[in-house]
């Protein structure tokens, strides 16, 4: 009975590489994010989608991809990983844009 | 532009006390959304508390009360009988009207509990 999830937990891949994080959630929300969680814990929006449209990019490299197939499903691709591509990214969702957003467990991307 | 503050980067706290934790900001939005969130070891991030900027009352959920100041612009949570499973960082973030649902975090603040 997971609410938001994200696979994998855990990412470890080599510079240049391409990879995704999916996520799912279940709580009939119409609004999902990702945010990014710097080694110094520091959190940052990158996306936002309402009812599978994008609302929120923020100054996000290029190389950062975001896709989502329907409501319930935020996907995250990155081309050409880099080592500062490193954090912790969070899936998040909410009913609306105004109220509270819960977020996944996370993935822990590591580059090497 | 909006922003929030946390200055205080970690503390300790004795099981079954009080403790508060700031949170200040600043947004030129006349309607926003104030939150806090809990993030322990194992990493996941728990929504604990909202207060909208035009609640004439204080949010409480449990032991988190959000001590609302609107004229000064604080919003400092309060946990009342620390427990041990409290030990977490703990981040403040605030939602304009007009910013889509885009949370702006603050930069946490590290709770230890001691027994």
């Amino acid at each position: 009975d997971t609410a938001v999830s994200q696979t994998p937990k855990y990412l470890v891949t080599q510079m240049g590489n391409d990879k995704s994080i999916k996520c799912e959630q279940n709580l009939g929300h119409d609004t999902m994010y990702w945010y990014k969680q710097d080694s110094k814990k520091f959190l940052k929006i990158m996306f936002s989608y309402n009812n599978k449209e994008l609302i929120i990019n923020e100054t996000v490299p290029n190389r950062f991809s975001p896709k989502s197939p329907d409501k319930a499903h935020l996907n995250l691709h990155i081309n050409s990983l880099e080592l500062g591509d490193s954090a912790v990214y969070f899936c998040a969702s909410s009913q609306r844009v105004q109220v509270e957003q819960f977020f996944g467990p996370g993935t822990r991307l590591t580059v090497l | 532009a909006q922003k929030i503050t946390q200055t205080q980067p970690g503390m300790f706290v004795q099981e079954k006390e009080a403790v508060t934790l700031d949170c200040t900001y600043d947004t030129s939005d006349p309607s926003y959304g104030l939150f806090w969130y809990k993030q322990p070891s194992s990493g996941e991030m728990i929504f604990l508390i909202y207060q909208g900027s035009y609640d004439q009352q204080n949010a409480t959920e449990g032991r988190y009360s959000l001590n609302f100041q609107k004229a000064r612009k604080s919003a400092n949570l309060v946990i009342s009988a620390s427990q041990l499973g409290d030990s977490a960082m703990y981040f403040c973030a605030m939602r304009g009207r007009n910013s889509w649902g885009k949370l702006q975090f603050g930069a946490g603040t590290q709770v230890v509990v001691t027994p």
